[in-house]
């Protein structure tokens, strides 16, 4: 079964500084991995996604992510954080069924970025 | 604009009424989906469709009901059977095939009194 965790369900960073949200996954296959962001009351918004190819992938707002096979992660990473970063951060894993494709969430990191 | 919409964003309801949370997407996407978000628990999976006139269970499907009659519909009830049915509700779609990404709508935030 695949599934997914990430450590930490709250992080705090100074504007400015380094993000660094972890996730590792579990998955007997090749997986497809996902980073959304959500800000409160509303709904997800896809940050980056991995399929095949590069292992470093880039995203929206200066995000970007490096899955590392070998440890089995998908760490979700930005240089500089900004106020308007703060928001929950949410890993998935897709599984793929013969019914079709479903997505495994982690329970997602609260991000606060303090001035 | 292509996207996905949810209505209402807010809803109340008694206990013991059952209450439908509409979803539309024009993205003519083949899949669509509906999670539960808890505080503290991520997106749990209540039901999903591939095609039309066919779903299946997620993992918290007890107490919830769905159809899918037209590709762009797939309206979520919550029936009376649903012993804590006060949450946030989130519709998603997607392709049938790769890339398998799913796009999300704004949520529909429900309270049953």
């Amino acid at each position: 079964a695949q599934s997914v965790t990430q450590l930490g369900s709250h992080v705090s960073v100074s504007e400015g500084a380094l993000v660094l949200l972890r996730c590792n996954y579990s998955s007997s296959v090749p997986p497809y991995l996902f980073w959304y962001v959500q800000y409160p009351n509303q709904g997800l918004q896809l940050l980056l996604k991995y399929t095949t190819g590069a292992t470093l992938v880039k995203g929206i707002n200066g995000f970007e992510a490096e899955f590392k096979k070998s440890e089995t992660s998908f760490h979700l990473t930005k240089p500089s954080a900004h106020m308007s970063d703060a928001a929950e951060y949410f890993c998935a894993v897709v599984i793929l069924t013969g019914g079709g494709n479903k997505l495994t969430f982690g329970t997602g990191t609260q991000l606060k970025v303090e001035l | 604009d292509g996207g996905i919409t949810q209505s209402p964003k807010y809803l109340f309801r008694k206990e013991g009424q059952n209450v439908t949370l509409s979803c539309e997407q024009n993205l003519n996407h083949d899949a669509m989906y509906w999670y539960r978000q808890d505080p503290g628990q991520g997106l749990r999976l209540i039901y999903y469709s591939q095609i039309v006139n066919d779903f299946q269970k997620g993992d918290i499907a007890e107490g919830y009901s769905v159809s899918r009659e037209k590709k762009e519909s797939f309206p979520l009830t919550v029936t009376s059977a649903q012993k804590n049915p006060t949450a946030f509700y989130l519709c998603a779609s997607s392709m049938a095939r790769g890339p398998y990404e799913q796009y999300f709508g704004p949520g529909t935030r429900l309270t049953v009194t």
